[in-house]
């Protein structure tokens, strides 16, 4: 199996509190794990990703932890802002080709 | 976008008909792939190509062929449409120099009636 479950569907935060986005993957062939950011009408842009080598990458407020062991990652946005306000997936591949979690769509209140 | 232009944007179309949506990039990237994208499962990967005239099927390539005859175009097709084919189509490009990142187009929203 290659599928990557991501979770919740959807979140809602207020604006500074920290938003956490969760995936869970089953290929342990996979060596890439990005994640992508998606404003409505818009394609899918590459927000922040992480090799299997590294258990943490931060990027601005954006950060990534990796549990290898438990084949799971997330996504953390500190300080969410109501600009954040978006959907966002996350990816498990290798050789080049992604497969992708169904989405969490992030909502930011003032 | 990334010089990755698709097109058309938007497209209406009715059953059985045939449907070809394009996807143009200007970065002279080597991987090209289509997927389509419908709630709840997120983005899945239709075709996909290496290199000119090099193409492989992805998860759900049933009802679909493409074609690469330049490196900046890759053509997605749908022999027939049907309902279950109304969805987002996205093409992303992918070059060898900034390794595993995908680059992906506006979308095209196409609807099957």
């Amino acid at each position: 199996q290659q599928q990557v479950k991501q979770s919740p569907q959807s979140l809602i935060v207020q604006k500074g509190g920290i938003s956490i986005i969760n995936c869970a993957y089953e290929n342990t062939a996979f060596d890439y794990f990005p994640w992508y950011q998606q404003f409505p009408g818009k394609g899918p842009a590459l927000l922040i990703a992480i090799r299997p080598d590294v258990s943490e990458k931060k990027e601005g407020r954006f950060t990534i932890s990796f549990n290898k062991s438990a084949k799971q990652f997330s996504l953390h946005i500190m300080d969410s802002q109501p600009g954040d306000s978006a959907t966002y997936f996350c990816a498990g591949g290798n050789t080049g080709k992604l497969i992708f979690g169904q989405g969490t769509t992030l909502q930011v209140k003032p | 976008d990334a010089g990755i232009t698709q097109s058309p944007r938007h497209k209406v179309t009715e059953t059985g008909t045939p449907v070809t949506l394009r996807c143009h990039q200007t970065e002279n990237h080597r991987y090209m792939y289509w997927y389509r994208q419908d709630p709840g499962h997120g983005l899945r990967l239709i075709h996909y190509s290496y290199g000119v005239k090099d193409t492989d099927k992805g998860e759900v390539s049933d009802g679909y062929s493409v074609s690469r005859s330049k490196t900046e175009d890759f053509l997605l097709t749908l022999e027939s449409a049907t309902s279950s084919q109304t969805s987002v189509y996205f093409c992303a490009a992918r070059g060898t120099e900034r390794g595993d990142i995908q680059y992906f187009g506006a979308g095209t929203r196409l609807s099957v009636l």
